[in-house]
């Protein structure tokens, strides 16, 4: 168990709708990444959060947006979802040092229909 | 830009055997490296990293990882595999805000 929680663990919607995922940081980390891995792409980097602040984007579809609340806890939001989207959607957290370990959730598996 | 490359999709070792994962990184300053493992269904697991200083590295579940600078590589390494060792593994490499993974390996383990 990382301590990184994510909700909900899988997720089965249509498309064109929009779903929001949920994230717990492990206790005292600052910062949090949202990461996407399918088949075709692999595992990538979506974006990045940092004590409340976006600090990075990377792959992000502009369809997609994060946010970060005051507790930390932190939330993906996905609309006009496509057949694609279909993906395993993790959250991982660290402390914030340069080269610092990330700590991966167990992910929010996505079925779009 | 930075990239992780891991040259074998599939590998498949019998159980009790050494095994070796292949991971290069593209040109640059001292990379952070770590390997994760992830079993089906379950999220990633880090089994080690490299930041600085001895170029040896252990993890956990006896694995073991070499960082040569002049081959950039980062291979992994266990002297012999269990049953459990089943599972995909990833490299990746650390910058200052994200990780770039490798494509994975998916390691099968025969009786």
């Amino acid at each position: 168990d990382s301590g990184v929680t994510q909700t909900p663990k899988h997720l089965i919607t249509a498309t064109g709708q929009r779903v929001t995922l949920r994230c717990s940081p492990r206790s005292g980390d600052l910062s949090v990444y949202w990461y996407q891995q399918s088949l075709d792409q692999g595992l990538q980097f979506l974006i990045q959060y940092y004590n409340g602040e976006e600090r990075a984007k990377g792959n992000i579809l502009e369809r997609f947006s994060a946010q970060q609340f005051p507790d930390l806890h932190s939330e993906l939001n996905l609309s006009s979802l496509e057949l694609g989207d279909s993906a395993l959607y993790f959250c991982a957290s660290s402390v914030d040092r340069v080269g610092d370990t990330q700590y991966f959730g167990p992910g929010t598996r996505l079925t779009v229909l | 830009a930075q990239s992780v490359t891991q040259p074998d999709i599939h590998i498949t070792v019998s159980e009790g055997a050494s095994l070796e994962l292949r991971c290069n990184y593209s040109y640059g300053a001292t990379p952070y490296l770590f390997w994760y493992v992830q079993s089906p269904g379950q999220g990633l697991q880090l089994l080690l990293k490299y930041f600085s200083g001895d170029t040896l590295v252990q993890g956990i579940k006896g694995f073991e990882a070499e960082f040569k600078r002049s081959q950039s590589s980062f291979n992994l390494r266990k002297p012999s595999v269990h049953w459990s060792d089943a599972a995909e593994y990833f490299c990746a490499r650390g910058s200052n805000y994200k990780l770039t993974f490798g494509k994975g390996t998916l390691l099968t383990v025969n009786p």
